[in-house]
């Protein structure tokens, strides 16, 4: 049973491009959590997804990020002109969705360099 | 909202030594206690967790204990390996939410 894939690993961007990021999560789970990590600190939740719904945004800054989980394909955390302070490790987590408190499984992460 | 602080951050102990990290919650509601173990380059690894209704879980050398009076949770690691440095998050659930919020991670160092 593969578990949560993010693509790409390695991300470079130079200021005022976009990044996407991919998060396809464990067979069976429905329910997809977006949190980053910037150097030499924790990671702080971002936003949190079932299949088509955003569930909780807050901590998602409110201009240049959005995200989705759409019927069919990955989720995609999507940060539109980017700048030095995006730079950070973008981890995405997905649980079954059956019920509350559920344990999260992380993926390897996208590190993103924006230039 | 809800604010976890993990001490220290930074450990080192002797091959089979113990280690033992502690993180406080400041959120009475919080009910769902993960800690991750995250690797050089990797994404954070479940290493175990603990409910609101449990008091102590133990996984062979690794052990997690919970005091909900005084709002505190710890992990225990015994007989310390090599393998076993990296950087340790603890994390809380809060109430009938999902997310996780993180403490500020602990780097452990098993020395030969």
């Amino acid at each position: 049973n593969a578990g949560v894939m993010q693509n790409p690993r390695h991300l470079v961007r130079r200021r005022g491009q976009e990044a996407r990021l991919r998060c396809s999560p464990m067979k069976g789970h429905s329910h997809v959590y977006w949190y980053r990590q910037l150097p030499e600190e924790g990671l702080k939740f971002m936003v949190y997804l079932q299949k088509e719904n955003i569930i909780d945004e807050s901590g998602m800054p409110k201009e240049r990020f959005s995200a989705e989980f759409p019927k069919e394909g990955p989720s995609i955390l999507r940060i539109q002109q980017v700048v030095r302070g995006d730079s950070a490790a973008y981890f995405c987590a997905s649980s079954p969705g059956t019920s509350g408190r559920e344990t999260q499984y992380f993926g390897p992460g996208t590190r993103l360099l924006v230039l | 909202g809800e604010n976890v602080e993990q001490h220290p951050s930074t450990l080192s102990v002797q091959e089979g030594d113990s280690a033992v990290i502690k993180c406080t919650y400041s959120d009475s509601a919080s009910n769902y206690f993960p800690w991750y173990k995250q690797e050089l380059g990797k994404g954070p690894q479940l290493i175990i967790d603990i409910r609101s209704n449990v008091g102590e879980k133990k996984d062979q050398r690794i052990a997690v204990t919970l005091n909900k009076t005084a709002k505190h949770f710890s992990l225990h690691i015994t007989e310390t390996q090599p393998e076993d440095s990296a950087v340790y998050f603890c994390a809380v659930i809060t109430g009938g939410g999902n997310k996780l919020t993180f403490g500020t991670g602990t780097q452990l160092k098993v020395e030969l």
